[in-house]
């Protein structure tokens, strides 16, 4: 099956800081990239959509100059958590589809924990 | 407006025993539903999928699930549990609203199996 990857998969900043997670598609060219935010024992939350070369997509409620989203290539979309605080702290999930396919690939998740 | 539920926060069954996940849904327009498995601290697996055709689809690891237009439902079976089947299962719809292939998901149900 296609596989995605995410890195890192745990990171520990401090408060004030930025960080940046990488989702990257290995096996397939990913049109639509989609990163998720979940709580513990909870659903997952979509944050933003992002289509290779455009900009991102937001859901309501999220901030898009604090969650900033590239998606460059067609393998590759970062996610950048800018002037981190703790309650950013969570875990992130990164998903890609292909053209003209129905389901989602997700990556592994990365463990944010701002101190 | 589209949604999915799952009504079980958790289901217990022994190894051996079928086990059933329920998911309810509600689009306007054709449904596209999945089943996601997610195990700690990793990302979601996707197990099936129902576009169109044959109501009972076959996916990974042994398990189905039958799509039923009239009770607007798509509960994922497994004939005999597996202790390694024990998980988090999402169930999710794609949103007909959008065209980039975003997905509903449901809460979620913790599938524990007991030896």
């Amino acid at each position: 099956g296609a596989v995605v990857s995410q890195h890192p998969s745990r990171v520990i900043c401090k408060s004030g800081t930025s960080v940046k997670i990488e989702c990257r598609s290995l096996d397939f060219q990913a049109t639509t990239m989609f990163w998720y935010r979940q709580f513990p024992k909870k659903s997952l939350m979509l944050m933003a959509t992002s289509n290779e070369g455009s900009k991102a997509t937001y859901e309501q409620g999220v901030e898009k100059d604090k969650f900033l989203i590239n998606h460059a290539s067609l393998t590759l979309s970062t996610l950048t958590v800018t002037s981190a605080h703790p309650e950013d702290s969570s875990f992130y999930i990164c998903s890609a589809r292909q053209a003209h396919a129905y389901e989602q690939y997700f990556g592994p998740g990365t463990r944010l924990t701002v101190t | 407006a589209q949604s999915v539920a799952q009504p079980e926060d958790q289901v217990n069954v022994a190894e051996g025993n079928p086990l059933t996940v329920k998911c309810t849904y509600s689009v306007s327009g054709n449904p596209y539903l999945f089943w996601y498995v997610q195990y700690p601290n990793r990302g979601l697996q996707f197990l099936l999928k129902y576009i169109t055709g044959d109501n009972l689809v076959k996916g990974s690891y042994g398990f189905e699930a039958e799509f039923n237009k009239s009770q607007t439902s798509f509960h994922l079976k497994k004939p005999s549990a597996l202790v390694s089947d024990s998980a988090l299962y999402f169930c999710a719809v794609r949103d007909g609203s959008s065209n980039t292939g975003k997905l509903i998901f449901g809460q979620g149900t913790t599938l524990q199996v007991k030896p």
